[in-house]
């Protein structure tokens, strides 16, 4: 799997959009980019993957360069509620075997702040 | 939507007891992890089975052992259990194919090993 770089701590007001950056240098062709959140004291959630094309669905949209090499979540409305950390991964799409594990890196820690 | 149900949120124990902690999936997915959680160290992955009967070991299995007897059940088991596997444990399912979204969690076994 391709390794990610993500900042370590973000802040975002509520109410506006938080901006979640991602390098990913050396992706492969064939490699996704995935988005988890975990919010305290919680199990992480998925939130959307890509692979090229930009994504959206009911909690966030995903933007990926066209070189591929970096990306960004981002929430549209942040509320209190999305402060949580949020972890980036590159891999392929499928989960057989002994391909079927998830590696998770340390994440971005976003405070959303009234 | 997908259930992943551990089957306690908080446990303590002593030095030297052997401890199990469950999980239940309820959508017949394949595979199955069990993480470990620590401050600073992010998310790490013990063991996990991609079928029945089936286990691989993470990244740091020392001191662990699963058990998958059925496909909707993954076991992990402390022989003895000791301070330093005091952490929050999560575990997780995700199918082989089709797995978009990879991996749904459960809301974690905070252990405590006194």
């Amino acid at each position: 799997d391709a390794k990610t770089t993500q900042p370590t701590s973000m802040d975002c007001a509520e109410g506006r959009a938080a901006n979640l950056p991602c390098n990913h240098s050396t992706i492969s062709g064939n490699e996704y980019v995935y988005w988890y959140r975990q919010i305290h004291s919680q199990g992480p959630q998925y939130i959307i993957h890509g692979l090229k094309n930009n994504e959206t669905n009911e909690m966030a949209s995903l933007i990926i360069t066209e070189d591929r090499k970096s990306s960004t979540l981002i929430l549209p409305h942040a509320t209190l509620r999305d402060t949580a950390v949020y972890y980036c991964i590159v891999r392929v799409s499928y989960f057989t075997g002994t391909a079927s594990k998830l590696t998770f890196g340390t994440g971005t820690r976003l405070q959303v702040t009234l | 939507d997908v259930k992943v149900t551990q089957s306690s949120r908080y446990l303590v124990k002593r030095t030297g007891e052997k401890v199990f902690l469950e999980c239940v999936q309820d959508m017949d997915h394949e595979n199955m992890f069990w993480y470990r959680q620590d401050p600073g160290l992010g998310l790490r992955l013990i063991y996990f089975s991609y079928d029945v009967k089936m286990k691989e070991k993470g990244d740091i299995p020392e001191g662990y052992s699963v058990s998958r007897e059925k496909k909707e059940r993954f076991s992990l088991i402390l022989e003895s259990a000791s301070t330093n596997q005091t952490s929050m444990y999560l575990c997780a399912s995700s199918l082989s194919t089709g797995a978009g979204y990879g991996y749904t969690f459960g809301s974690g076994t905070r252990l405590t090993v006194v």
